[in-house]
């Protein structure tokens, strides 16, 4: 095991609905990353917090929110889904700020499926 | 701005031929790079760290500064090695997020 959670690991649901996907990171990591993978784009990076606070912001929809929590778990909220969001979300965790030295822990994702 | 480009999207080779999947790498500063594996649509596993010069997997991948390039090679490809490759860089402040080139997926034909 990896150490990063991610639940759930499948989830499927109508277009215009919302979502909330979790993520613990690995203990004592302090960052969490989220990415999208889709066939098409490869990782595309979201957004990072660290420590509770917005670290980073990549190509994160404004439909699309996340957030930390004091017990560094971290939720990505998804709204007015379109089937376009279909996609693998994958939630990283490191110990510092960035990637530097040591790279990321990844979780085994969430696959969204948008009907 | 830093950018990674692995030009290949599919490679296809024999077993026990020889593999390199190219990564290509744009940064001003003095980057750390990294190969990331996907089996199967799994998690991601770090593969290697260039800084650690490590053999994974009989995997080697050398950081090139002059060509700007972190190929990944290994002499014989096994069937087990098809999977999604990616590659991947950090930024020498450390504090920004790794940035993933879009990966190539090798197959590895018996």
């Amino acid at each position: 095991d990896s150490g990063v959670t991610q639940t759930p690991k499948h989830l499927i649901t109508a277009t215009g609905q919302r979502v909330t996907l979790r993520c613990s990171p690995r203990s004592g990591d302090l960052s969490v990353y989220w990415y999208q993978q889709s066939l098409d784009q490869g990782l595309q990076f979201l957004i990072q917090y660290y420590n509770g606070e917005e670290r980073a912001k990549g190509n994160i929809l404004e439909r699309f929110s996340a957030q930390q929590f004091p017990d560094l778990h971290s939720e990505l909220n998804l709204s007015s889904l379109e089937l376009g969001d279909s996609a693998l979300y994958f939630c990283a965790s490191s110990v510092g700020a960035g990637g530097r030295s040591y790279g990321y822990t990844f979780g085994s994702g969430t696959r969204l499926t948008v009907v | 701005a830093q950018r990674v480009t692995q030009p290949e999207k599919l490679l296809s080779v024999f077993k026990g031929a020889p593999v390199e999947l190219k990564c290509n790498y744009s940064y001003s500063g003095s980057p750390e790079l990294f190969w990331y594996v996907q089996y199967s649509r799994q998690r991601l596993q770090l593969l290697l760290r260039h800084i650690s010069r490590e053999s994974i997997k009989g995997f080697t991948a050398d950081l090139n500064k002059g060509e700007t390039s972190f190929h990944l090679k290994k002499p014989f490809a096994q069937e087990e090695d098809s999977a999604m490759y990616y590659c991947a860089l950090s930024g020498s402040s450390g504090n920004t997020p790794l940035v993933f080139g879009k990966g190539t997926r090798l197959s590895v034909i018996a």
